[in-house]
């Protein structure tokens, strides 16, 4: 079993809807998740990150933890042509400090 | 602050010959992840690093690859008698401690390609 996963899409959405980007992590035990934004051909951004139950908002973007079922997912409100990009889920995983695990990433096409 | 850097941004090898990747974590960090990224695909994690020590390597290819963080200077993945498959982005993160919190910022990237 891969330690995160993700559908790899490409999840497509008309501009101004809402795109909902889930994940699911192996690991019982973590306690970190991070959301990155990756454009063709560039390096990954941080966008969100969240470590506790429930919601975490920023801006157009919200992030849901739910460690019992041991999903997180990311919804973004009114969508712009500009959110097209590959979302990266990730967990911090232990191993004599933190490394980080990524999921192999959700494509997003936001359409106008 | 720079941010992470990275170079060279672009690589070609003809296959066989050594690729020396760099990084230089941003100011304060001595954390460093090495990433690999094949086409359409995920990051892969490689290994990770601290000052003169790999802390875990158990993504790294068991044989023609190593990495270092010496006492100064950057970060090398060393990828010795290149082979086509190797073609691919590798990115470099770095953090300034480790904890469960921690977040990684990365660098541009060197994307190589094997002739």
């Amino acid at each position: 079993q891969k330690e995160v996963e993700q559908n790899s899409g490409p999840l497509s959405v008309p501009e101004g809807a809402i795109a909902s980007l889930n994940c699911t992590y192996s690991d019982r035990g973590s306690q970190s998740f991070f959301w990155y934004r990756q454009y063709s051909g560039k390096s990954p951004e941080l966008i969100m990150s969240i470590y506790s139950n429930g919601d975490k908002e920023d801006g157009r973007f919200t992030a849901q933890l739910n460690k019992a079922s041991q999903y997180v997912s990311l919804l973004i409100r009114d969508s712009q042509p500009s959110d097209s990009a590959t979302y990266l889920c990730a967990v911090n995983i232990e191993t004599g400090g933190f490394k980080t695990i990524f999921g192999a990433g959700t494509r997003l096409f936001v359409k106008a | 602050n720079a941010g992470v850097m990275q170079n060279p941004r672009h690589l070609v090898r003809r296959r066989g010959q050594e690729a020396r990747l760099r990084c230089s974590p941003m100011k304060g960090h001595s954390h460093v992840y090495w990433y690999r990224q094949l086409p359409e695909e995920g990051l892969k994690f490689m290994v990770y690093l601290q000052k003169e020590n790999i802390i875990d390597e158990s993504g790294m290819p068991k044989e023609r690859f190593s990495a270092e963080f010496p006492k100064e200077g950057p970060s090398i993945l060393r990828i010795q008698q290149v082979v086509r498959g190797d073609s691919a982005a590798y990115f470099c993160a770095s953090s300034p401690r480790t904890g469960v919190n921690t977040e990684a910022f990365f660098g541009q990237g060197t994307r190589l390609t094997v002739v």
